[in-house]
Protein backbone atom coordinates (compact mmCIF):
# COMPACT_ATOMS: atom_id res chain seq x y z
CA UNK A 1 0.00 0.00 0.00
CA UNK A 2 1.39 3.36 -1.29
CA UNK A 3 2.55 6.12 2.05
CA UNK A 4 1.38 9.35 2.49
CA UNK A 5 2.81 11.41 -0.53
CA UNK A 6 3.91 15.34 -0.63
CA UNK A 7 4.39 17.55 -3.12
CA UNK A 8 6.24 19.36 -3.83
CA UNK A 9 9.46 18.24 -2.17
CA UNK A 10 11.55 21.17 -2.04
CA UNK A 11 9.92 24.81 -3.05
CA UNK A 12 11.90 28.44 -2.69
CA UNK A 13 9.14 31.35 -2.51
CA UNK A 14 9.86 35.00 -1.99
CA UNK A 15 8.58 37.36 0.60
CA UNK A 16 5.29 38.15 -0.09
CA UNK A 17 4.11 35.22 -2.37
CA UNK A 18 2.05 32.47 -1.43
CA UNK A 19 2.34 28.66 -1.75
CA UNK A 20 0.02 25.30 -1.85
CA UNK A 21 1.07 22.58 -0.38
CA UNK A 22 -0.28 19.13 -1.50
CA UNK A 23 -0.88 15.75 0.01
CA UNK A 24 -2.63 12.42 -0.85
CA UNK A 25 -2.86 10.54 2.25
CA UNK A 26 -2.80 6.32 2.45
CA UNK A 27 -5.94 5.02 0.95
CA UNK A 28 -8.58 4.80 2.87
CA UNK A 29 -7.58 7.25 5.06
CA UNK A 30 -9.79 9.90 5.90
CA UNK A 31 -8.15 12.36 8.40
CA UNK A 32 -4.84 14.35 7.37
CA UNK A 33 -3.04 16.83 10.00
CA UNK A 34 -0.81 19.04 8.93
CA UNK A 35 2.49 19.99 11.34
CA UNK A 36 4.80 22.70 10.69
CA UNK A 37 8.75 21.19 11.78
CA UNK A 38 11.40 25.07 11.97
CA UNK A 39 14.63 24.51 14.34
CA UNK A 40 13.41 26.83 16.72
CA UNK A 41 9.98 25.69 17.58
CA UNK A 42 10.53 22.18 16.64
CA UNK A 43 7.23 20.45 15.36
CA UNK A 44 3.92 22.35 15.74
CA UNK A 45 0.51 21.07 15.15
CA UNK A 46 -1.64 23.06 11.91
CA UNK A 47 -4.63 21.85 11.59
CA UNK A 48 -6.73 18.49 10.91
CA UNK A 49 -9.17 17.64 8.11
CA UNK A 50 -11.51 14.81 8.11
CA UNK A 51 -14.37 13.98 5.60
CA UNK A 52 -13.41 17.81 4.01
CA UNK A 53 -14.09 19.40 7.33
CA UNK A 54 -11.54 21.27 9.54
CA UNK A 55 -11.86 19.27 12.92
CA UNK A 56 -8.77 20.31 14.68
CA UNK A 57 -6.87 23.75 14.75
CA UNK A 58 -3.04 24.56 15.82
CA UNK A 59 -2.35 27.78 17.33
CA UNK A 60 -1.27 29.63 14.23
CA UNK A 61 -2.23 32.87 11.93
CA UNK A 62 -4.77 32.88 9.48
CA UNK A 63 -2.46 32.86 6.92
CA UNK A 64 -1.84 29.56 7.01
CA UNK A 65 -5.11 27.46 5.80
CA UNK A 66 -6.07 24.14 4.74
CA UNK A 67 -8.81 21.65 3.06
CA UNK A 68 -9.70 18.76 2.20
CA UNK A 69 -11.53 17.15 -0.79
CA UNK A 70 -13.93 14.03 -1.12
CA UNK A 71 -11.36 11.63 -1.96
CA UNK A 72 -9.10 12.73 1.15
CA UNK A 73 -6.46 14.42 -0.83
CA UNK A 74 -5.64 17.55 1.02
CA UNK A 75 -3.71 21.02 0.29
CA UNK A 76 -2.47 23.59 2.72
CA UNK A 77 -1.73 26.91 1.60
CA UNK A 78 0.45 29.85 3.12
CA UNK A 79 -0.35 33.55 1.88
CA UNK A 80 1.95 36.52 2.11
CA UNK A 81 4.94 34.08 2.68
CA UNK A 82 7.61 35.76 6.04
CA UNK A 83 10.95 34.49 6.22
CA UNK A 84 9.65 32.99 9.57
CA UNK A 85 7.27 30.54 7.37
CA UNK A 86 10.39 28.76 5.91
CA UNK A 87 10.06 25.07 7.60
CA UNK A 88 9.78 21.59 6.91
CA UNK A 89 5.94 21.17 5.94
CA UNK A 90 5.06 17.65 7.15
CA UNK A 91 1.60 16.03 6.26
CA UNK A 92 0.46 12.99 8.22
CA UNK A 93 -2.67 10.56 7.77
CA UNK A 94 -4.95 8.54 9.67
CA UNK A 95 -8.11 6.29 9.30
CA UNK A 96 -9.70 9.12 11.37
CA UNK A 97 -12.63 7.35 12.59
CA UNK A 98 -13.77 7.63 16.60
CA UNK A 99 -11.97 5.78 18.70
CA UNK A 100 -9.03 5.31 16.24
CA UNK A 101 -5.02 5.48 17.91
CA UNK A 102 -2.57 7.97 17.84
CA UNK A 103 -0.70 5.96 14.96
CA UNK A 104 -0.27 8.85 12.35
CA UNK A 105 1.68 8.08 8.98
CA UNK A 106 3.57 10.39 8.13
CA UNK A 107 5.32 11.68 4.58
CA UNK A 108 8.51 13.01 3.59
CA UNK A 109 7.12 16.81 4.20
CA UNK A 110 7.99 19.67 1.39
CA UNK A 111 10.74 21.70 2.62
CA UNK A 112 9.71 25.37 1.89
CA UNK A 113 11.94 28.13 1.85
CA UNK A 114 11.26 31.69 1.89
CA UNK A 115 13.76 34.47 0.27
CA UNK B 1 -2.18 16.20 27.12
CA UNK B 2 0.00 16.30 29.74
CA UNK B 3 3.70 17.35 29.23
CA UNK B 4 6.90 14.85 28.80
CA UNK B 5 10.39 15.76 29.74
CA UNK B 6 12.91 13.85 27.81
CA UNK B 7 16.94 14.09 27.80
CA UNK B 8 18.32 16.26 25.24
CA UNK B 9 20.87 13.78 23.60
CA UNK B 10 22.15 10.41 24.26
CA UNK B 11 24.71 7.66 22.80
CA UNK B 12 24.54 4.22 22.32
CA UNK B 13 27.18 1.89 20.92
CA UNK B 14 26.11 -0.31 17.86
CA UNK B 15 24.62 -3.70 19.26
CA UNK B 16 24.08 -2.30 22.79
CA UNK B 17 20.78 -1.85 24.00
CA UNK B 18 19.55 1.61 23.24
CA UNK B 19 17.23 2.65 26.46
CA UNK B 20 15.56 5.96 26.17
CA UNK B 21 13.59 7.76 29.15
CA UNK B 22 10.55 9.90 29.36
CA UNK B 23 9.04 11.02 32.26
CA UNK B 24 5.62 12.20 32.42
CA UNK B 25 4.62 12.67 35.95
CA UNK B 26 1.15 14.52 35.04
CA UNK B 27 -0.22 12.00 32.56
CA UNK B 28 -3.89 11.21 33.21
CA UNK B 29 -5.52 7.75 33.85
CA UNK B 30 -6.88 7.58 30.13
CA UNK B 31 -3.43 9.04 28.23
CA UNK B 32 -1.87 6.91 26.43
CA UNK B 33 2.24 6.98 25.53
CA UNK B 34 2.95 7.08 22.57
CA UNK B 35 6.62 6.71 21.20
CA UNK B 36 7.90 8.38 17.34
CA UNK B 37 11.15 8.55 16.07
CA UNK B 38 12.25 11.15 13.20
CA UNK B 39 15.49 10.29 11.01
CA UNK B 40 17.09 13.49 9.70
CA UNK B 41 15.15 15.01 7.28
CA UNK B 42 11.85 12.65 6.87
CA UNK B 43 8.54 12.24 8.53
CA UNK B 44 8.38 10.87 11.95
CA UNK B 45 7.47 7.37 12.28
CA UNK B 46 5.43 5.47 14.83
CA UNK B 47 7.15 3.08 16.78
CA UNK B 48 5.16 1.90 19.49
CA UNK B 49 2.55 2.84 22.19
CA UNK B 50 0.89 1.89 25.54
CA UNK B 51 -1.46 2.46 28.10
CA UNK B 52 0.00 0.96 31.28
CA UNK B 53 1.20 -2.62 30.23
CA UNK B 54 4.79 -3.19 28.82
CA UNK B 55 4.07 -3.70 25.17
CA UNK B 56 6.72 -5.15 22.55
CA UNK B 57 6.85 -4.78 18.47
CA UNK B 58 9.49 -5.55 16.15
CA UNK B 59 10.47 -2.40 16.98
CA UNK B 60 10.84 -1.82 20.60
CA UNK B 61 9.85 -2.19 24.11
CA UNK B 62 7.99 0.07 26.04
CA UNK B 63 8.17 -0.32 29.42
CA UNK B 64 5.81 1.72 31.80
CA UNK B 65 6.10 2.22 35.82
CA UNK B 66 3.92 1.30 37.52
CA UNK B 67 3.07 4.73 38.43
CA UNK B 68 2.85 5.96 34.80
CA UNK B 69 4.78 8.71 35.50
CA UNK B 70 7.55 7.30 33.16
CA UNK B 71 8.72 5.10 30.82
CA UNK B 72 11.50 3.83 28.67
CA UNK B 73 11.66 2.98 24.97
CA UNK B 74 14.37 0.31 24.67
CA UNK B 75 15.64 -0.96 21.49
CA UNK B 76 17.12 -4.18 22.29
CA UNK B 77 20.13 -3.89 19.07
CA UNK B 78 21.03 -0.78 18.00
CA UNK B 79 22.18 -0.48 14.78
CA UNK B 80 23.40 2.95 12.97
CA UNK B 81 20.40 3.09 11.45
CA UNK B 82 18.34 3.65 14.62
CA UNK B 83 20.36 7.49 14.57
CA UNK B 84 17.14 9.89 15.35
CA UNK B 85 15.25 12.12 17.12
CA UNK B 86 13.17 10.13 19.63
CA UNK B 87 9.91 11.73 20.84
CA UNK B 88 7.91 10.77 23.84
CA UNK B 89 4.36 11.60 23.57
CA UNK B 90 1.09 11.41 25.53
CA UNK B 91 -2.69 11.83 24.33
CA UNK B 92 -6.09 10.77 24.77
CA UNK B 93 -6.91 7.77 22.64
CA UNK B 94 -10.63 7.46 21.58
CA UNK B 95 -11.58 10.89 20.34
CA UNK B 96 -12.39 12.51 17.40
CA UNK B 97 -9.49 14.83 17.01
CA UNK B 98 -6.05 13.87 15.62
CA UNK B 99 -3.36 16.09 17.35
CA UNK B 100 0.26 15.27 18.36
CA UNK B 101 2.07 17.54 20.62
CA UNK B 102 5.86 16.66 20.42
CA UNK B 103 8.41 18.14 22.55
CA UNK B 104 12.09 18.44 21.95
CA UNK B 105 12.84 14.58 22.23
CA UNK B 106 15.83 13.04 22.29
CA UNK B 107 18.78 12.84 19.77
CA UNK B 108 19.88 9.34 19.72
CA UNK B 109 23.40 8.66 18.18
CA UNK B 110 24.22 5.07 17.61
CA UNK B 111 28.05 4.92 17.22
CA UNK B 112 30.30 2.17 15.60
Amino acid sequence: KAGVTQTPRYLIKTRGQQVTLSCSPISGHRSVSWYQQTPGQGLQFLFEYFSETQRNKGNFPGRFSGRQFSNSRSEMNVSTLELGDSALYLCASSPGATGNTGELFFGEGSRLTVL
Amino acid sequence: DAKTTQPPSMDCAEGRAANLPCNHSTISGNEYVYWYRQIHSQGPQYIIHGLKNNETNEMASLIITEDRKSSTLILPHATLRDTAVYYCIVRVDGTRAQKLVFGQGTRLTINP
